[in-house]
């Protein structure tokens, strides 16, 4: 079974700075895809960013960026120009080819004015 | 255009007691997924559905919880009887088709107190 690790419970930025959110999985699998979920504090999850395995190009919306080191089987997330609506919890996300989807225990992000 | 709809948003039963969720996707969304998120962890997929099959229930708790999807469109998630565990945030998805890669579109949950 493939297990997704957060191992950052909690990190803080300060507005307009940078923060880098990690995560990492566990697979056998070559061909998969991985994502960054948003849940705003009482509100519904929202997609920030995918990444397929397949790409080498490392995926970018806007201010988030992730890094994805498939051999290191990492998949971090770059959050740039800190704001306070980015306050939230993110969770790392995997899905295989069977369409099986894997969340982390996610991180609490809060921006700090 | 309308986001997946749950209800109740709420909820509170003593153990033993039984417990159904509701769950209307986005309009032309074939594929819905029922996940259980327990306080200080990830969602967890309990239920997939493509139209009104089932494509994966692995993590379902099959003595207690069921789900259904008549018609293809809204969904329910029972659970029967109801144990302290099984409080948690039940949160409702859809996408557009059962291919990899698509984004999953969340409801608001249902936060689900069992005392």
């Amino acid at each position: 079974a493939q297990t997704v690790t957060q191992s950052q419970p909690e990190m803080s930025v300060q507005e307009a700075e940078t923060v880098t959110l990690s995560c990492t999985y566990d697979t056998s699998e070559n061909n998969y895809y991985l994502f960054w979920y948003k849940q705003p504090p009482s509100r519904q999850m929202i997609l920030v960013i995918r990444q397929e395995a397949y790409k080498q190009q490392n995926a970018t919306e806007n201010r988030f960026s992730v890094n994805f080191q498939k051999a290191a089987k990492s998949f971090s997330l770059k959050i740039s120009d800190s704001q306070l609506g980015d306050t939230a919890m993110y969770f790392c996300a995997f899905m295989n080819t069977g369409n099986q989807f894997y969340f982390g225990t996610g991180t609490s992000l809060t921006v700090i004015p | 255009e309308a986001g997946v709809a749950q209800s109740p948003r709420y909820k509170i039963i003593e153990k033993r007691q039984s417990v159904a969720f509701w769950c209307n996707p986005i309009s032309g969304h074939a594929t819905l997924y029922w996940y259980q998120q327990i306080l200080g962890q990830g969602p967890k997929l309990l239920i997939q559905f493509q139209n009104n099959g089932v494509v994966d229930d692995s993590q379902l708790p099959k003595d207690r919880f069921s789900a259904e999807r008549l018609k293809g469109v809204d969904s329910t998630l029972k659970i029967q009887p109801a144990k302290l565990e099984d409080s948690a945030v039940y949160l409702c998805a859809s996408s557009p088709r059962r291919e990899a890669f698509n984004e999953q579109f969340f409801g608001p949950g249902t936060r689900l107190t069992v005392l």
